[in-house]
C-alpha cells in the first residue's frame, strides 16, 4: 500500500454542480499533484501543491482548485462541472521538491475518486 | 506540441516470454522517465526511474531503457508470469523546477498461461 488515501470512492453529481474530494497523503510526504483520468487515458497533471501553496498547474480552468492543510490533507474542488469532467481523480504525494533529487518526485498514489457527472 | 506514444493500447505475451513496452515521445527533452504498474481500479505504482544520463536501469526481472536520441524508452519483463498482467504506464519529467510528469496513455499487457 502507497499510504495515501482518497475519498469517496465513487461519486456521481448532475452538470454544474460543485464537487470537492479528498486526499490523505503519506506522512512526512510535503508534496501532492492532483491528476485526471479519462477512461483509457494516462493521468492527466491538474496541479501541484507544496506545503500549501499551488506550485504548478497544467491545461485545466480555474474551475479546478485546490487546497493543501498542513496535517497531509489536501481537497480537490471543481466548480460548474461539466460531463467532460467525469473520470478518475487521483492524488499523488511525494516527498518533496525534487532539489536535485529525482527520488523525490516519485509518486505515491491513492486508488483514485471514480466521478460521475449525469 | 508535446507528444508521448506507448507502441501498442493493449499486448498479449505467453507466460515465460518477455515482454518488451515502447514509449517514445516527440518535441520534449524530459530530464527523467518513469515507468508505473495500474492494475483495474487502482492508482498507478512506481516501478523504475531512469535519468537522462542513463542508459539502462534494472530492478529484478524489470529492465528499462532510455535513449535521448532516438527519444525512445523500452521496458522489459523477463520471465513474464500472470501476475504481471496490467497496464504499464510511461511518465516524463522536466528535471528540477518542473515537477509535473506527464504520462502516456498505458499499454495493457496480458501475460497468457
Amino acid at each position: 500500500e502507497t499510504g495515501v488515501t482518497q475519498s469517496p470512492t465513487h461519486l456521481i453529481k448532475t452538470r454544474g454542480q460543485q464537487v470537492t474530494l479528498r486526499c490523505s497523503s503519506q506522512s512526512g510526504h510535503n508534496t501532492v499533484s492532483w491528476y485526471q483520468q479519462a477512461l483509457g487515458q494516462g493521468p492527466q497533471f491538474i496541479f501541484q501543491y507544496y506545503r500549501e501553496e499551488e506550485n504548478g498547474r497544467g491545461n485545466f480552468p480555474p474551475r479546478f482548485s485546490g487546497l493543501q492543510f498542513p496535517n497531509y490533507s489536501s481537497e480537490l474542488n471543481v466548480n460548474a462541472l461539466e460531463l467532460d469532467d467525469s473520470a478518475l481523480y487521483l492524488c499523488a504525494s511525494s516527498s518533496g521538491l525534487a532539489g536535485g533529487s529525482l527520488a523525490k518526485n516519485i509518486q505515491y498514489f491513492g486508488a483514485g475518486t471514480r466521478l460521475s457527472v449525469l | 506540441s508535446q507528444k508521448i506514444e506507448q507502441n501498442s493500447e493493449a499486448l498479449n505475451i505467453q507466460e515465460g516470454k518477455t515482454a518488451t513496452l515502447t514509449c517514445n515521445y516527440t518535441n520534449y527533452s524530459p530530464a527523467y522517465l518513469q515507468w508505473y504498474r495500474q492494475d483495474p481500479g487502482r492508482g498507478p505504482v512506481f516501478l523504475l526511474l531512469i535519468r537522462e544520463n542513463e542508459k539502462e536501469k534494472r530492478k529484478e526481472r524489470l529492465k528499462v531503457t532510455f535513449d535521448t536520441t532516438l527519444k525512445q524508452s523500452l521496458f522489459h519483463i523477463t520471465a513474464s508470469q500472470p501476475a504481471d498482467s496490467a497496464t504499464y504506464l510511461c511518465a516524463l519529467g522536466a528535471g528540477a523546477g518542473s515537477y509535473q510528469l506527464t504520462f502516456g496513455k498505458g499499454t495493457k499487457l496480458s501475460v497468457i498461461p
